[in-house]
C-alpha cells in the first residue's frame, strides 16, 4: 500500500530564516506530488505540482520554491520566511495527472509552520 | 475558471441527527471529478469519496451518502445518524479535465453529545 510522509511536523521558525520542508512517497512509481498550504480560515491553496522529476508547476507567485529531485521526493524550500508564510503545509500524491480513472489525491499528515 | 462554493461555514448538530453539507461547483468542462474530504483536527485530508460527471447516481457508503445532481451543479453530502467522531473540517473539491484540483473553503461540522 502506499504511503506518505511529511516532517518535520512542526516548525517554529524566525522571520528570514530559510526553509524546508520535505515529503517522501512509498508503494508507487511516477506519482504527481503536490505542495498545498492552509491558513487560519482553513482554505487550501495549490502552491506547486509536479507530474515528474526536475518538472515543477508554481501555481501562485511567492517567495517559496519546490524541487523534485528523486521520483518519490518534493521538497518545498524558502531562502527567507515571511510571516505570511505561517500555515499548515499539506503534501499530497496521485496516480495520474490527466483525466482517468485515479484522480483523487492523497494527503500527507503536514508541516504546521509558525514564523516569528 | 473553476468554482466549488460550501456556504455553509459552520454546522452544529447533537449527536444522531442527520446533517446535509452543501456543495455548489461551476465549471465550464464537460468531463470533470468530484471529491469530498474529511479533515479531523489531527489535521490530515481523508479522501472520501470521487463522483465522475457521466455517473449522477448516487452513492451510500454507511452513514454517509451522496447526492450529486448535474442540473443544479450540486454534489451534497450526507451524514445520517451523525456521530462525535465526525466532527472535521469536511471540504469539496473539483477537478476538471487535465486541470488541477480547486477546493471548496470547507464547512466545520462540530457533534455534540
Amino acid at each position: 500500500s502506499q504511503t506518505i510522509h511529511q516532517w518535520p511536523a512542526t516548525l517554529v521558525q524566525p522571520v528570514g530564516s530559510p526553509l524546508s520542508l520535505e515529503c517522501t512517497v512509498e508503494g508507487t512509481s511516477n506519482p504527481n506530488l503536490y505542495w498545498y498550504r492552509q491558513a487560519a480560515g482553513r482554505g487550501l491553496q495549490l502552491l506547486f505540482y509536479s507530474v515528474g522529476i526536475g518538472q515543477i508547476s508554481s501555481e501562485v507567485p511567492q517567495n517559496l520554491s519546490a524541487s523534485r529531485p528523486q521520483d518519490r521526493q518534493f521538497i518545498l524550500s524558502s531562502k527567507k520566511l515571511l510571516l505570511s508564510d505561517s500555515g499548515f503545509y499539506l503534501c499530497a500524491w496521485s496516480a495520474h495527472a490527466g483525466v482517468g480513472p485515479n484522480n483523487e489525491q492523497f494527503f500527507g499528515p503536514g508541516t504546521r509552520l509558525t514564523v516569528l | 475558471a473553476q468554482k466549488v462554493t460550501q456556504a455553509q461555514t459552520e454546522i452544529s448538530v447533537v449527536e444522531k441527527e442527520d446533517v446535509t453539507l452543501d456543495c455548489v461547483y461551476e465549471t465550464r468542462d464537460t468531463t470533470y471529478y468530484l471529491f469530498w474530504y474529511k479533515q479531523p483536527p489531527s489535521g490530515e485530508l481523508v479522501f472520501l469519496i470521487r463522483r465522475n460527471s457521466f455517473d449522477e447516481q448516487n452513492e451510500i457508503s454507511g452513514r454517509y451518502s451522496w447526492n450529486f445532481q448535474k442540473s443544479t451543479s450540486s454534489f451534497n453530502f450526507t451524514i445520517t445518524a451523525s456521530q462525535v467522531v465526525d466532527s472535521a473540517v469536511y471540504f469539496c473539491a473539483l477537478k476538471p479535465g487535465y486541470s488541477t484540483l480547486t477546493f471548496g473553503k470547507g464547512t466545520m461540522l462540530l457533534v455534540s453529545p
